[in-house]
C-alpha cells in the first residue's frame, strides 16, 4: 500500500473554470476527509465520508464544493466557477474507524492557484 | 465543539537544543490529541499520538509529548533538535472522528 494518493499535485486554473481533484485512500481504511490549508493556517475540514455515505459537510463548503465517493473508495472534490479565495492548499486523509480513533493518514494534498 | 490553540507561531532554536512547542485544547468531553509534522509542500505526517493511557507519548523522530488534563495541555518535545526538524508542526484534538488542527507552530533549526 502506497499511503493516501492525491492527484493533481498542483493545478493552477483562470478564475470562473471548474476543477476536480482527485484523492484515493488506503484501500483498508473506511473514512475519507477533505480539509482546506491556507497559508499559515492549520488544516479546516471541509467535509468526511463513511464508506460511500457522506456524512458531514462544513459551513465552509459552499454550494460550488461538491465531493463525492461513488464506490466508497477514491473520492473527488469538484469546485465549479472557482474564485481566487479557492487559492489553498485541499489535503485528503482516510482513517480506519473500528471501536476508536486512531488518527488519519494524510496525502501530500493538492495545490490550486486561482488567477 | 472542541479547539486547539497552539502559543506560539515561530519557534527559532539552535542545532542540538531541547525544544518544547505547546499547545492547549478546549473541549467539554474526553478528547483524542495528535502532533502532525509538515514539510514544505508536504502533506501532514503524524507524529505521535495520545488516546488513553500512560500520560507520556512517544513519537517518532524523538518526539514526546504530555498529556496534561489539569492543564488541558500537550506539549510536544525533543531533547535535541536537527536541522532536519526544521518544519511546521500541528496540534489536533478529535472527538468523535471531528479532528479539529491549530494553527500551527514553524520549528526553525539554526546551525
Amino acid at each position: 500500500d502506497t499511503g493516501v494518493s492525491q492527484d493533481p499535485r498542483h493545478k493552477i486554473t483562470k478564475r470562473g473554470q471548474n476543477v476536480t481533484f482527485r484523492c484515493d485512500p488506503i484501500s483498508e481504511h473506511n473514512r475519507l476527509y477533505w480539509y482546506r490549508q491556507t497559508l499559515g493556517q492549520g488544516p479546516e475540514f471541509l467535509t468526511y465520508f463513511q464508506n460511500e455515505a457522506q456524512l458531514e459537510k462544513s459551513r465552509l463548503l459552499s454550494d460550488r464544493f461538491s465531493a463525492e465517493r461513488p464506490k466508497g473508495s477514491f473520492s473527488t472534490l469538484e469546485i465549479q466557477r472557482t474564485e481566487q479565495g479557492d487559492s489553498a492548499m485541499y489535503l485528503c486523509a482516510s482513517s480506519l474507524v473500528v471501536g476508536g480513533n486512531y488518527g488519519y493518514t494524510f496525502g501530500s494534498g493538492t495545490r490550486l492557484t486561482v488567477v | 465543539a472542541q479547539s486547539v490553540t497552539q502559543l506560539d507561531s515561530q519557534v527559532p532554536v539552535f542545532e542540538e537544543a531541547p525544544v518544547e512547542l505547546r499547545c492547549n485544547y478546549s473541549s467539554s468531553v474526553s478528547v483524542y490529541l495528535f502532533w502532525y509534522v509538515q514539510y514544505p509542500n508536504q502533506g501532514l505526517q503524524l507524529l505521535l499520538k495520545y488516546l488513553s493511557g500512560s500520560t507520556l507519548v512517544k513519537g517518532i523522530n524523538g518526539f514526546e509529548a504530555e498529556f496534561n488534563k489539569s492543564q488541558t495541555s500537550f506539549h510536544l518535545r525533543k531533547p535535541s533538535v536537527h536541522i532536519s526538524d526544521t518544519a511546521e508542526y500541528f496540534c489536533a484534538v478529535s472527538y468523535n472522528n471531528d479532528m479539529r488542527f491549530g494553527a500551527g507552530t514553524r520549528l526553525t533549526v539554526k546551525p
